[in-house]
């Protein structure tokens, strides 16, 4: 079945820098890619998503990448704030069910 | 999102009873799943089904049961509780290769 592996774990980085969060999947027939934000406590949100047709995708600070080739995909946020920190998860899906990475904490220092 | 709900938000069991889980949408997404979320581990999925009367095995079903006699609706049940399934339990639903929209979760102890 599908396994997605997502890297690093943990991303700590200054206000207003950059931050990049890296996933590979295992079955070249996922074709749907969705990112998705946790808050404390809360449940997880769709940020943005991908499908296998398009190479990269972009909504104001928040863009992601797909490389079908390779089977990995990235999510790349610019100018980060402090209500960015939170947990994201990369996912992928081949119509049915969707699988999901072991998450990224992302801290924004000050 | 009121469109998915959960119930209950927080359980407290015994090793060795029997707690269901509830979980409703009124969108008509025809896939609903659940996922157990612990740290470290990210969201696993337990079993997930694709209309009523359908469901599958995720990656980790063993000591779940699921059932989705109606759309709206698709419980989850542990039939002996043990400790390691201490967790959040999120609920999801979604059209065919679209958005999944997530319950508020469930935060279940078993002792």
């Amino acid at each position: 079945g599908e396994n997605v592996e997502q890297h690093p774990s943990t991303l700590s980085v200054q206000e207003g820098d950059s931050a990049v969060i890296k996933c590979t999947y295992s079955d070249s027939a996922s074709n749907y890619f969705p990112w998705y934000k946790q808050e404390l406590g809360k449940r997880p949100q769709l940020i943005i998503d991908i499908r296998s047709n398009v190479g990269e995708k972009k909504d104001q600070r928040i863009a992601v990448t797909l490389n079908k080739t390779a089977k990995h995909f990235s999510l790349h946020i610019t100018e980060t704030q402090p209500e960015d920190s939170a947990v994201y998860f990369c996912a992928a899906s081949k119509d049915d069910k969707i699988i999901f990475g072991k998450g990224t904490r992302l801290h924004i220092l000050p | 999102d009121a469109g998915i709900t959960q119930s209950p938000r927080y359980k407290i069991t015994e090793t060795g009873r029997q707690v269901t889980l509830m979980c409703h949408q009124t969108w008509s997404h025809s896939y609903m799943f659940w996922y157990r979320q612990d740290l470290g581990h990210g969201l696993r999925l337990i079993y997930y089904s694709a209309a009523a009367d359908i469901t599958d095995k995720g990656e980790v079903p063993d000591g779940y049961v699921v059932s989705r006699s109606k759309t709206e609706n698709f419980p989850l049940t542990l039939e002996s509780a043990t400790r390691s399934q201490t967790s959040v339990y999120f609920c999801a639903s979604r059209r065919e290769n679209t958005e999944a929209f997530f319950g508020q979760g469930t935060r279940l102890t078993v002792v």
